[in-house]
């Protein structure tokens, strides 16, 4: 089936360290977007990539880094100078900009 | 900065009941307007999406827009307790990342 596969389905951190939270689509679609949720929030946009090698910082960054090495990946990794990471995680993607499809999303913790 | 308002509720409608949603939105050049629906550790889940002025309709669901007063809105008739859930509304420009509200929590009671 096609879809939009995100993971680990949770994860936890510990302080001073990176992790990588995976994104696989098979939607061939161009698009790839990754969104912070905060509890009782709407989404946030952190990074947003519309072609393979190529991606764009959204309204919050810092302290992230992806890659777009690859039409069906988007890897996002949360570095140790994001203070406050814990958060659900949810990657999208979308044939054009609109409209976007969402994975299960990855749910991030601090140990 | 873009903006996407929506009422947090709770929106508390009895079963079979017509629930109405309400957004509204900043940038007056968006083009293209989304309901998502979320349920609670769920992830968003396209329901509607809507790009000319007027309504449209999909089974319970009708969504409407009023450009020249920058405010989209869901209709849900004969609401159920399944649609109880957190409506997104999303919004955005030519070639722009979908901007996001904050969500109305909806609550169908039995």
């Amino acid at each position: 089936d096609g879809g939009i596969t995100q993971s680990p389905k949770y994860l936890f951190r510990k302080e001073g360290q990176n992790v990588t939270l995976s994104c696989e689509q098979n939607l061939n679609h161009d698009a790839m977007y990754w969104y912070r949720q905060d509890p009782g929030q709407g989404l946030r946009l952190i990074y947003y990539s519309q072609i393979v090698n190529d991606f764009q910082k959204g309204d919050i960054a810092e302290g992230y880094s992806v890659s777009r090495e690859k039409k069906e990946s988007f890897p996002l990794t949360v570095t140790s100078a994001q203070k406050n990471p814990t958060a659900f995680y949810l990657c999208a993607s979308s044939p054009g900009v609109q409209p976007q499809h969402f994975g299960d999303g990855t749910r991030l913790s601090i140990l | 900065q873009k903006e996407v308002e929506q009422n947090s509720g709770p929106l508390s409608v009895p079963e079979g009941a017509i629930a109405s949603l309400n957004c509204t939105y900043s940038d007056r050049v968006s083009q293209s307007f989304f309901w998502y629906r979320q349920y609670s550790g769920k992830s968003p889940e396209l329901i509607m999406s809507i790009y000319s002025n007027g309504d449209k309709e999909d089974g319970r669901f009708t969504a409407q827009l009023n450009k020249a007063s920058q405010y989209v809105s869901l209709l849900i008739r004969d609401s159920q307790p399944s649609d109880s859930a957190t409506y997104l509304c999303a919004v955005n420009g030519r070639n722009t990342p979908l901007v996001f509200g904050k969500g109305t929590r909806l609550s169908v009671i039995a």
